[in-house]
């Protein structure tokens, strides 16, 4: 099957700083990837979709200057949270559909957790 | 790497009719939470199952953790046409990491 992986799987990061999450397709291009954030808990909150070659869309209330998403290639979108503080510490995970295929059906990448100190 | 296989991968039943969506594994998850996911949208989460052998029901809903906590259940008495979405399962390990099935796409005709 189909698979997502993403990079790193754990990070903790002083407050103030940066941190970048990749998402990969491994095996089939995805012109949109999802990027989602879980609080413990809680359900999985849609922040963004990211499409390839053109700007994200970003869901109400999900700051887009400080979550930046770059969708550069068919296999790779990465998310970038700017100036970390400790409220964004979260589990936050990608998915993809394949590009051939229905948006209904996505694969779901291991996710990375955030703790920002 | 924990795999969660997900079956089946499609259904289309009729109005009516009951279902059974499973989600295995070999390994054990402390926790496994059930989704349901309309198109544009984010998945919802339904339930989460804690202890082995629980079941939870949600109206016509019955979701069911395996007594070794590897597998689970999602049983829909008399489906209807507003039952149709994409149902998901996700395991979470002792890390808090979840583990995704690869989905069921649920479609019930009128």
């Amino acid at each position: 099957g189909a698979v997502v992986s993403q990079h790193p799987s754990w990070v903790i990061c002083k407050s103030g700083t940066s941190v970048k999450i990749e998402c990969r397709s491994l095996d089939f291009q995805a012109t949109t990837m999802f990027w989602y954030r879980q609080f413990p808990k809680q359900s999985l909150m849609l922040m963004a979709t990211s499409n390839e070659g053109s700007k994200a869309t970003y869901e109400q209330g999900v700051e887009k200057d400080k979550f930046l998403i770059n969708h550069a290639s068919l296999t790779l979108s990465t998310l970038t949270v700017t100036s970390a503080h400790p409220e964004d510490s979260s589990f936050y995970i990608c998915s993809a559909p394949p590009a051939e295929w229905s948006i209904d059906t996505q694969y779901f990448g291991p996710g990375t957790r955030l703790t920002v100190l | 790497t924990q795999l969660l296989e997900q079956s089946p991968q499609f259904l289309s039943i009729q109005e009516g009719e009951n279902l059974t969506v499973y989600c295995n594994s070999s390994s054990v998850f402390s926790s496994l939470q059930w989704y349901r996911q309309e198109p544009g949208e984010g998945p919802v989460l339904l339930v989460t199952v804690v202890t082995g052998g629980e079941v939870k029901k949600l109206k016509r809903l019955t979701f069911q953790f395996g007594d070794a906590r590897k597998d689970s259940s999602l049983h829909i008495t008399a489906a209807q046409p507003g039952d149709t979405g994409l149902y998901l399962c996700a395991g979470e390990n002792a890390g808090n990491m979840l583990t995704f099935g690869g989905g069921t796409r649920l479609m019930v005709k009128p």
